[in-house]
């Protein structure tokens, strides 16, 4: 079955690390995109790519980056400048092709705890 | 820039009875899609029922239903004859097409709504 992989499930991460979250999608959707959920703050957009080598900033993008060297592929590295890391990262992705161009696809997140 | 708004951070229902979520939203734009979203406690997000702004006619989907006023802004979802697996976080989001109609997908999110369905 087509689906978001995300991994791991659990991430733990000292003070000045930086830390990588995966995803990946076997649906062969053009767009990627990873979001941060925070208690009582909703989903918040960190970065999106719509084609690969290509990736634009989201609402909170500072202290992320990321990468797209595969279509199926959009890695998440959360780096020692992000300053309160801890929260829920959800990955998504859509496809280009109508009608299902508007139906968002999410993986089962990862929750990153700094310690 | 889109804002979406859940007034209600939290909201309980009977087993078998209607409850009502609501969600307001602010937008320049004429031509957009708006969502609700259930995210029950296993985190994974589900779509829930989508409608498109330039169709008056509300969507349905079995016991989710929305009103949709877009002069207000509003978007309410309705759910019918409750269940104990409906208890769950529910987003309102937003979605405007990018730019060439070709590229769809990043969501604006409200805060959520707690619901929990009594037995």
């Amino acid at each position: 079955d087509g689906g978001i992989t995300q991994s791991p499930k659990y991430l733990f991460r000292k003070e000045g690390q930086n830390v990588t979250l995966s995803c990946e999608q076997n649906l062969n959707h053009d767009a990627m995109y990873w979001y941060r959920q925070d208690p009582g703050q909703g989903l918040r957009l960190i970065y999106y790519s719509q084609i690969v080598n290509d990736f634009q900033k989201g609402d909170i993008a500072e202290g992320y980056s990321v990468s797209r060297e595969k279509k199926e592929s959009f890695p998440l590295t959360v780096t020692s400048a992000q300053k309160n890391p801890t929260a829920f990262y959800l990955c998504a992705s859509t496809t280009f092709r109508a009608p299902k161009n508007t139906e968002a696809f999410f993986g089962q997140g990862t929750r990153l705890t700094v310690v | 820039a889109q804002t979406v708004t859940q007034s209600q951070p939290e909201m309980s229902v009977q087993e078998a009875e209607t409850v009502t979520l609501s969600c307001t939203y602010d937008t320049s734009e004429s031509n957009y899609y708006l969502f609700w979203y259930k995210q029950p406690p296993s985190r994974q997000m589900i779509l829930v029922i989508r409608q498109e702004a330039y169709k008056q006619q509300n969507a349905t989907e079995n016991r989710f239903s929305v009103n949709f006023q877009k002069a207000a802004k509003s978007f309410s979802l309705k759910i019918s004859d409750s269940q104990l697996g409906d208890t769950a976080m529910y987003f309102c989001a937003f979605m405007k097409p990018a730019a060439g109609g070709t590229s769809y997908g990043k969501l604006t999110f409200g805060q959520g709504t707690i619901l929990t369905v009594h037995p």
